[in-house]
């Protein structure tokens, strides 16, 4: 069982309506991401956390992802309003550091009607 | 930037028989290399990684892979397959003394264990 929790497992909406997820990293762990993957690839990058603070979101659609980590312990990343294009499995991460090996979550299945 | 390839998006194997994933990556620095396996359904789980030394890493689950920078490939192997191991399995790449730890992911391989 993954040590990085993550919740809801799956979730269905229509477009247009608002959808959340949250993260909680392992115990300790200063550095959370947020990754996209898309049914037969890879995962992407959307978001990085350094404690608290961004380090990368390059990759992130800030029109309508919103991502935080208040207390720089657990994360909650944000679509709306929720586009057809957003299904997909969204994996949270977290490590000691950087260069350090990551450990994933078992992810949230988000499917928009 | 960083690239990884995997060549293969499918490598079928019958039980018992040995196997080779392919994974070539492409970068003008130094890079970390992983290894993940995913489950339908699940996240990934890291298999091993190459960080320095030895370019023969050994993982879990009786998996290793080769290091060849020559060749800038890192193909995972195992000697003896079970139906168990049926999975995707994604290489990737992070950047050695960069800003970020921000991994690239190949397309995956999806291996399927046949009985």
């Amino acid at each position: 069982e993954a040590e990085v929790a993550q919740s809801p497992r799956y979730k269905i909406t229509e477009k247009s309506q608002a959808v959340a997820f949250w993260c909680d990293p392992i115990s300790g762990h200063a550095t959370l991401y947020w990754y996209r993957q898309i049914l037969g690839q890879g995962p992407e990058l959307l978001v990085q956390f350094q404690d608290e603070s961004v380090v990368d979101d390059s990759q992130l659609p800030k029109d309508r992802f919103s991502a935080e980590r208040l207390k720089g312990v657990d994360s909650t990343l944000k679509i709306q309003p929720a586009e057809l294009g957003d299904s997909a499995m969204y994996l949270c991460a977290s490590s000691f550091g950087v260069g350090q090996p990551q450990h994933f979550g078992d992810g949230t299945r988000l499917s928009i009607l | 930037a960083q690239s990884v390839t995997q060549l293969d998006s499918q490598v079928p194997v019958f039980e018992e028989a040995p196997v080779e994933l392919r994974c070539n990556y492409s970068s003008s620095v130094s890079v970390y290399l992983f290894w993940y396996v995913q489950y339908p359904n699940q996240g990934l789980q890291l298999l091993l990684k190459y960080l320095s030394g030895s370019t023969l890493v050994k993982g879990i689950n009786g998996f290793e892979a080769e290091f060849n920078k020559s060749q800038t490939s890192f193909h995972l192997r195992k000697p003896s397959v079970h139906i168990s191991d049926t999975a995707e399995y994604f290489c990737a790449v992070i950047t050695v003394g960069g800003a970020t730890n921000k991994l690239i992911f190949g397309t995956g391989t999806l291996l399927a264990v046949q009985p």
